[in-house]
């Protein structure tokens, strides 16, 4: 699985987009990009994953770039139940092995009131 | 209702004991693992089950001995615990091993050895 480079912390204004960057410059083309979120003393959250295109759910939404090397996955309108550790996750999807996540150091959102 | 759920939720015990965390999810899933996230805060697998079949297995001790009596429930037991062994331990499930499948975590347990 390709390796994810995530910046260490972020913060963000209550009310406000948070814009989440994760770079995967190795990524191969049947490897999908993954997020998930570790509220603090909770277990992990699948958020969103995606391959190609741009995808959106309740939750969030996901912009790969055209060569695939990096994604940002937005929160369109941060609350502080946000804040939390965001990992990013290449690994292959459909057709792959066995569904191993494979955890990086993510990034910490501190959203402020 | 709790889609997957691990008891006991805390756990306090001393060196050379033997202790077992317990797992269930009520989603129907065919897979189930087991990550460890130490002091650090860093996420590793130990091991995944499928259907009961263990399939992933991580360079953990033998002191770990993961058992699945059924597809809805997956047990850790640890024999002879160590310093090293204190963490969270977090059960998950997923519909399927192969695939995009996402995991649905549990609450976690948090092991202290003293």
């Amino acid at each position: 699985d390709a390796k994810t480079t995530q910046p260490t912390s972020m913060d963000c204004a209550e009310g406000r987009a948070a814009n989440l960057p994760c770079n995967h410059s190795t990524i191969s083309g049947n490897e999908y990009v993954y997020w998930y979120r570790q509220i603090h003393s909770q277990g992990p959250q699948y958020i969103i994953h995606g391959l190609k295109n741009n995808e959106t759910n309740e939750m969030a939404s996901l912009i790969i770039t055209e060569d695939r090397k990096s994604s940002t996955l937005i929160l369109p309108h941060a609350t502080l139940r946000d804040t939390a550790v965001y990992y990013c996750i290449v690994r292959v999807g459909m057709g792959g092995a066995t569904n191993k996540l494979i955890f990086g150091t993510g990034t910490l959102l501190a959203v402020q009131p | 209702d709790t889609a997957v759920s691990q008891t006991p939720k805390y756990l306090v015990t001393q060196m050379g004991n033997d202790k077992s965390i317990k797992c269930e999810q009520n989603l129907g899933h065919d897979t189930m693992y087991w990550y460890k996230q130490d002091s650090k805060k860093f996420l590793k697998i130990m091991f995944s089950y499928n259907n009961k079949e263990l399939i992933i297995n991580e360079t953990v001790p033998n002191r770990f001995s993961p058992k699945s009596p059924d597809k809805a429930h997956l047990n850790l037991h640890i024999n002879s615990l160590e310093l090293g062994d204190s963490a969270v331990y977090f059960c998950a499930s997923s519909q399927d091993s192969a695939g995009s499948y996402e995991q649905y975590f549990g609450p976690g347990t948090r092991l202290t050895v003293t």
